[in-house]
């Protein structure tokens, strides 16, 4: 088993263009989600997934768009990358909304 | 509201005890979690306390008051591995995990 797998690792933007992170897991996991993690601010939840065919916003959405593509996997979608948006984001997955949650290795996106 | 605070830094050394704090203020409350990260690393699931009382997995206790909303993680015969972020999390109805800002700890020999 994989566990949570993302990609990519490592990704440096320009303002303005898109991107999409990927993300998926084996665990046969209902629950999705997506955090960025930026120095002293420990994680933010931007979106996640409850359920298959469902997707809710969390503390910092704007400027994000996510898409839950099948019950394995879980894209988080840039429009027009910003200087703000450089931070190392990770996605997680749960049986359950309310159940322990397992993380990927994580991308770690620079905005120039 | 809801809010959760821990300290943001900790230090001690090896062989020593540490306790790491959090406290928190929310809704629809059923249960506390710790995870640690390692610098550059994930973010690892360390344990759960869904009641009142301590939980013990080997060198590592979690314990929860609900009537104080509080809870602490106890880390004894430190090792200079366990250097990492900690983080409390709050379980709560109706929606996802709300993580605190982390706990830095430092041990040195």
């Amino acid at each position: 088993n994989a566990g949570v797998t993302q990609t990519p690792k490592f990704q440096v933007l320009k303002t303005g263009q898109s991107m999409t992170l990927q993300c998926a897991q084996d665990m046969n996991h209902n629950s999705m989600y997506w955090y960025r993690q930026d120095p002293g601010m420990g994680l933010r939840l931007i979106y996640y997934s409850a359920s298959e065919g469902t997707t809710d916003k969390g503390e910092v959405p704007n400027g994000y768009n996510v898409s839950r593509l099948n019950k394995r996997e879980f894209s988080l979608r840039l429009e027009s990358a910003a200087p703000s948006q450089t931070s190392v984001y990770f996605c997680a997955s749960s049986r359950a909304r309310t159940d322990t949650q397992y993380f990927g290795p994580g991308t770690r996106l620079t905005v120039l | 509201g809801q809010s959760l605070e821990q300290p943001s830094e900790v230090t001690a050394v090896e062989g020593a005890i540490v306790q790491i704090n959090c406290t928190y203020q929310t809704s629809g409350f059923y249960g506390l979690s710790w995870y640690q990260q390692h610098d550059g690393g994930a973010p690892t699931f360390l344990s759960y306390n869904g009641l009142d009382g301590l939980e013990e997995t080997g060198r590592f206790s979690s314990f929860l008051s609900r009537s104080d909303s509080y809870g602490y993680l106890l880390l004894q015969e430190l090792q200079m591995k366990d250097s990492a972020s900690y983080f409390c999390a709050v379980h709560q109805a109706g929606t996802a995990l709300i993580f605190g800002k982390g706990t830095t700890l430092s041990v040195s020999s």
